[in-house]
């Protein structure tokens, strides 16, 4: 039973250092979001992206955060140069289309020192 | 940003009673979702409604799309010691805009 899985589970970085936060989809799904999480909050939307294409990125800060969905292999959310705001639960989810529900992985828990 | 107000914050009831808890949005919703969360763990999809004044069922849980398109509650019957965790209602607010937009969540807390 191949959920979304995300690695690592726990991410520890500096203040400066980069974050790379991995998600495969379930089998078939195509879509991936990203979303983040601080605590006691619900989730925040991010990014939407399908294979090669990012399709709304609406909820990514400005910089220092970046997202791909290559032809092969996971999508990566990246955040450069981490600060101490950036501490939070960060989740993938996918769906078979746009129109399906979303199903999430477990996290990243992300923890800048 | 879209808010959806998620009510209660917080419930603590002893184990067999009747739960329920709804969320409102200022604006129209064309999906509304419902989702468990256990600690240090992803949302759990419960239910997914899709139509104004759907009714649906999963177990214990049922869910409703009220008639206004914005707003939806969930029921649990007869809760039990598992049912304990965070819920979170979820919704899509604009025609092929597929961005989740999440509530504050509920925490119930269950007295055995």
């Amino acid at each position: 039973n191949a959920g979304v899985m995300q690695n690592p589970r726990h991410l520890v970085r500096r203040r400066g250092q980069e974050a790379r936060l991995r998600c495969s989809p379930m089998k078939g799904h195509s879509h991936v979001y990203w979303y983040r999480q601080l605590p006691e909050e619900g989730l925040k939307f991010m990014v939407y992206l399908q294979k090669e294409n990012i399709i709304d990125e609406s909820g990514m800060p400005k910089e220092r955060f970046s997202a791909e969905f290559p032809k092969e292999g996971p999508s990566i959310l990246r955040i450069q140069q981490v600060v101490r705001g950036d501490s939070a639960a960060y989740f993938c989810a996918s769906s078979r289309d746009g129109d399906q529900p979303q199903h999430f992985g477990d996290g990243t828990r992300l923890s800048i020192l | 940003g879209q808010q959806l107000n998620q009510s209660p914050q917080s419930m603590f009831i002893q184990e067999g009673e009747d739960v329920s808890m709804n969320c409102t949005s200022s604006s129209i919703f064309n999906t509304w979702l419902w989702y468990k969360q256990d600690p240090g763990e992803g949302p759990v999809l419960l239910i997914a409604l899709y139509k104004a004044g759907e009714l649906t069922s999963n177990g214990r849980l049922t869910a409703q799309f009220g008639i206004t398109r914005k707003d939806s509650f969930l029921n649990i019957s007869a809760s039990i010691p598992s049912d304990v965790g965070i819920y979170f209602c979820a919704g899509r607010f604009i025609q092929g805009a597929q961005k989740l937009v999440f509530g504050q969540g509920t925490r119930l807390t269950i007295n055995p």
